[in-house]
């Protein structure tokens, strides 16, 4: 298993242009989740998903959008990059059956996202 | 908005010493506490998962308690080796799916 995987590793934008963040996994797990890393912060929730076809907000959902059309993919939405979101994204999952909180998340390598 | 809060921000330890930190969270809710192990330019990896109060775990040198009803998670390592240097977070899962990170403790292991 490839596990939690994201694409790309590091991005540079200029304000104000858009793009998307991949994830994939492929262990089947039902929750996907994506979060940010800035230092002081810790890891903050921007939106996560239970399954396909459903998405709901985290801490910090401002500025950007997801979708989860498979099991496999959730990808994280950057609708008009600002210098704030200049950050590490991780995406992250677990499985949902037996307790979807009892249950341990895998997290992906990260991004690095720089907005100048 | 959920409070998950951890305790020291930061840690200095020599070699062989033992050393804990401590987790805070919601008292209501609660559906699990997670411990994850987070080195620098790496990912975050689970230590443990706890669910039910009272819930003690061990891993080699690294151990964790849980007391649900005060809402606090005690992680102990046991003669600390400088391989142990990483940011340990915390996780608090409550009445919905969401894991809800602290901000961390950052230990440093000297040799």
């Amino acid at each position: 298993n490839a596990g939690v995987t994201q694409t790309p590793k590091f991005q540079v934008l200029k304000t104000g242009q858009s793009m998307t963040l991949q994830c994939a996994q492929d262990m089947n797990h039902e929750y996907m989740s994506w979060y940010r890393q800035d230092p002081g912060m810790g890891l903050r929730l921007i939106h996560y998903s239970v399954g396909a076809g459903i998405t709901d907000q985290g801490e910090v959902p401002n500025g950007y959008n997801v979708s989860r059309s498979t099991t496999e993919d959730f990808p994280l939405r950057l609708l008009s990059a600002a210098p704030s979101q200049t950050s590490v994204y991780f995406c992250a999952s677990r499985k949902l059956a037996g307790g979807p909180r009892g249950n341990e998340q895998f997290f992906g390598p990260g991004t690095r996202l720089t907005v100048l | 908005i959920l409070n998950v809060e951890q305790s020291p921000q930061s840690l200095h330890v020599q070699e062989g010493d033992s050393t804990n930190f401590t987790c805070s969270f919601p008292s209501s809710n609660f559906y699990a506490l997670h411990w994850y192990r987070w080195e620098t330019a790496k990912s975050p990896e689970a230590l443990f998962v706890m669910t039910l109060n009272g819930d003690e775990k061990k891993k080699g040198r690294i151990s964790a308690t849980l007391n649900t009803k005060e809402g606090y998670s005690y992680l102990y390592i046991k003669g600390s080796q400088p391989e142990d240097s990483a940011t340990y977070l915390c996780a608090f899962g409550g009445a919905t799916n969401k894991l809800i990170f602290g901000t961390g403790t950052l230990l440093a292991v000297q040799p």
